[in-house]
C-alpha cells in the first residue's frame, strides 16, 4: 500500500475564496472519512463516504462545504466563501471494511489552510 | 461510544518503557479500544486496537483491564522519534452506519535524552 495521499500540503487563500482539497484512499478501501482539526484540538469528524455514497454528514459541515466521491475511488472536499474560521488541518482517512478488525482508518498527511 | 479520559501530558526517558493510561469507564461489551497518535504536523498514525485481550504488535503492547475500564499502552523502548500525541479512542465493533472515530485530546508524550 502506497497509503492515503492529500493534495495540496498547504493551502493559503483569502477570505471569500472557494478552495478544493483532493484526497486518494488507499487503493481498494471502499471507506474514505474527512476529518477537521483545529489548534490544540483532536481531529472532528466531517463525513465519509462508502464507495460513492455519502452516508453521514457532520453539522460541522455546513452549506458552504461539499464533499464528493464520483467513482468511489479518490474524493475531493470544496469549500465555498472561506472564513477565518475554516483555517484549520484537513485530514483524510480510509478504511477497507465496516464492522470488523480490519476496519481500522488510516489517515493521510492532511491539508493544512490557512485562510488570511 | 464511551468516553475517554487520558492525562494531558507525560514525560519519558529514551529507552525506557512508557506507559500511557486511559480510562473508558462507560465503555460497553461490543466498544473496541483505539490507540493512534499523532506526530506534529502529521496525519494521525494508528497504533493498536483491542476488545478485551491484551494485544501486541511491532509497535506497541495494549493491556486492558479485566472489568475493560481502562486500558494501557506501552511502548517498550520509546525513542525520540515517539514524541507526539497519543489518542485514545472507544469505538463500537458494529456500527451500522458511521465507524467515525471521536478523538479527545489525548496525551503529550515528551521523550527526553
Amino acid at each position: 500500500d502506497t497509503g492515503v495521499s492529500q493534495d495540496p500540503r498547504h493551502k493559503i487563500t483569502k477570505r471569500g475564496q472557494n478552495v478544493t482539497f483532493r484526497c486518494d484512499p488507499i487503493s481498494e478501501h471502499n471507506r474514505l472519512y474527512w476529518y477537521r482539526q483545529t489548534l490544540g484540538q483532536g481531529p472532528e469528524f466531517l463525513t465519509y463516504f462508502q464507495n460513492e455514497a455519502q452516508l453521514e454528514k457532520s453539522r460541522l459541515l455546513s452549506d458552504r462545504f461539499s464533499a464528493e466521491r464520483p467513482k468511489g475511488s479518490f474524493s475531493t472536499l470544496e469549500i465555498q466563501r472561506t472564513e477565518q474560521g475554516d483555517s484549520a488541518m484537513y485530514l483524510c482517512a480510509s478504511s477497507l471494511e465496516m464492522g470488523t478488525p480490519r476496519d481500522t482508518q488510516y489517515f493521510g498527511p492532511g491539508t493544512r489552510l490557512t485562510v488570511l | 461510544d464511551a468516553k475517554t479520559t487520558q492525562p494531558t501530558s507525560m514525560d519519558c526517558a529514551e529507552g525506557r518503557a512508557a506507559n500511557l493510561p486511559c480510562n473508558h469507564s462507560t465503555i460497553s461489551g461490543n466498544e473496541y479500544v483505539y490507540w493512534y497518535r499523532q506526530i506534529h504536523s502529521q496525519g494521525p498514525q494508528y497504533i493498536i486496537h483491542g476488545l478485551k485481550n491484551n494485544e501486541t504488535n511491532e509497535m506497541a503492547s495494549l493491556i486492558i483491564t479485566e472489568d475493560r475500564k481502562s486500558s494501557t499502552l506501552i511502548l517498550p523502548h520509546a525513542t525520540l522519534r515517539d514524541t507526539a500525541v497519543y489518542y485514545c479512542i472507544v469505538r463500537a465493533k458494529n456500527t451500522g452506519t458511521a465507524s467515525k472515530l471521536t478523538f479527545g485530546t489525548g496525551t503529550r508524550l515528551q521523550v527526553t535524552l
